[in-house]
């Protein structure tokens, strides 16, 4: 819901522009990396991911990139639409028995129409 | 209809007070986990189950109990709510990986969250 996106680093950005959202993970073990979507008032969805043997995966007007040297995610949206004003949060995880998932606090795209 | 259904989506209750949150699922998948959200922080795992028979704490289990009543049913409850409980609660179902170490993909799908105030 609304409390969600408080204190939230916010990007505002036009309709029909491009936005970049950016995340940086913390640990070199991890291997697979995950970008969700949450929308005021709903759960966390999937949007795309990424394993650490790829630098870049393109999806419908999404495209993750992965820079493991700094580790460092970006996830770009093509032609920005209102519909994409949600938080958007990156996920890492590590291989093994258990695969533990680490999530982000992650960032509130806005988009003015 | 959602795949991961949580109920009730808004609860508030007192301090003291005994509170469950329920969670099924559709999608056939044997994980399931429980979350919780606050402002400023990440969803930070408090119980995950892999099967019926299989329960495990999270980073934050203190002050919560679940049960896995079937695969499709993960309960988490609250024995004597406090307020710095009061939080968003989200349930979230996986699939098992093929082969350990093969194949790690761990998409989650979340429900559409229980948000919990205790006063």
């Amino acid at each position: 819901g609304e409390s969600v996106g408080l204190h939230l680093p916010t990007l505002s950005v036009q309709e029909g522009d491009n936005s970049i959202i950016n995340c940086a993970y913390s640990n070199s073990a991890s291997d697979y990396f995950i970008w969700y979507k949450q929308e005021s008032g709903k759960g966390p969805q999937f949007i795309i991911d990424i394993r650490s043997n790829m630098d870049k995966r393109q999806g419908q007007r999404v495209t993750v990139l992965l820079n493991k040297t700094v580790k460092h995610l970006s996830l770009q949206i093509a032609a920005t639409q209102p519909g994409d004003s949600a938080v958007y949060f990156c996920a890492e995880n590590r291989s093994g028995g258990y695969q533990k998932v680490t999530f982000g606090i992650g960032t509130k795209l806005q988009v003015i129409p | 209809d959602a795949d991961v259904t949580q109920t009730p989506r808004n609860r508030i209750t007192k301090t003291g007070k005994r509170i469950m949150l329920e969670c099924s699922q559709t999608k056939g998948h044997d994980r399931m986990y429980w979350y919780r959200q606050d402002p400023g922080l990440g969803l930070r795992l408090i119980y995950y189950s892999f099967d019926v028979k299989d329960i495990n704490k999270g980073e934050i289990s203190d002050g919560y109990s679940v049960s896995r009543q079937a695969q499709a049913k993960f309960s988490l409850s609250l024995e004597s709510a406090i307020p710095n409980q009061t939080a968003l609660y989200f349930c979230a179902t996986s699939d098992s990986p093929r082969l350990a170490g093969a194949d790690t993909k761990n998409i989650q799908y979340f429900g559409a969250g229980t948000r919990l105030s205790v006063l």
